[in-house]
């Protein structure tokens, strides 16, 4: 059972317009979401984070929303960059500050010059 | 350079086979998380490890153990290895208790 899910596979995007990468989860004790990118043989490295008790948080170029009714959050990149083309996951814990965190399969970006 | 050292890179075994994989986390982290990706999968958690102690166990077969030694560096050590077992290893670090953390590049494994 998959708790943590990224639909799309791929995504491709134009230069300068927005990406939008979208995440739902079904565990509602989920407290706490974050955002990886990944390039190729690279490991994961953190973009963005949003804790429950908030509906949007914003970090330069990032912002993330989080609609807790619709369980389902989404990563705006604004503008986009062919330097954001990667994997991108989004992942969820638990209450309580759980250190396990629960990854969607990714979603691979591609921002086209 | 994240900070975090995984070795080897890469490692190429036999089925029936045992391998250890070795984490040094960043300096100054007490943490120390092993993660599992399998092709086309997301990233499963495998084990926690806080200053020496276990901390957390997720989906790890009892074919795998870990441990995290004095010096913070952890290994997790895999064996009676099976063609399932092919995948991405990563070990992550942090200050305290996650959730956010460093990650490391992985050692990929393929049991052949």
């Amino acid at each position: 059972d998959q708790q943590v899910k990224q639909n799309s596979p791929s995504l491709s995007v134009q230069e300068g317009r927005i990406s939008i990468l979208n995440c739902d989860y079904t565990n509602s004790m989920f407290d706490y979401f974050l955002w990886y990118k990944k390039y190729p043989a690279e490991g994961p490295t953190f973009l963005i984070s949003i804790s429950s008790i908030k509906d949007k948080n914003e970090d330069g170029r990032f912002t993330v929303f989080l609609n807790k009714s619709a369980k389902h959050l989404s990563l705006h990149i604004v503008p986009s960059q062919p330097g954001d083309s990667a994997v991108y996951f989004c992942a969820a814990s638990e209450q309580g500050g759980s250190e396990k965190l629960v990854f969607g399969k990714g979603t691979k970006l591609t921002v086209n010059p | 350079d994240s900070g975090v050292t995984q070795t080897p890179k890469h490692l190429i075994t036999a089925t029936g086979q045992r391998v250890t994989l070795r984490c040094s986390p960043r300096s100054g982290d007490l943490s120390v998380y092993w993660y599992q990706q399998s092709l086309d999968q997301g990233l499963q958690f495998l084990i926690h490890y806080y200053n020496g102690e276990e901390r957390a166990k997720g989906n790890i077969l009892e074919r795998f153990s870990a441990q995290q030694f004095p010096d913070l560096h952890s290994e997790l050590n895999l064996s009676s290895l099976e063609l399932g077992d092919s995948a991405l290893y990563f070990c992550a670090s942090s200050v305290g208790v996650g959730p956010s953390y460093t990650f490391g590049s992985g050692t990929r494994l393929t049991v052949v």
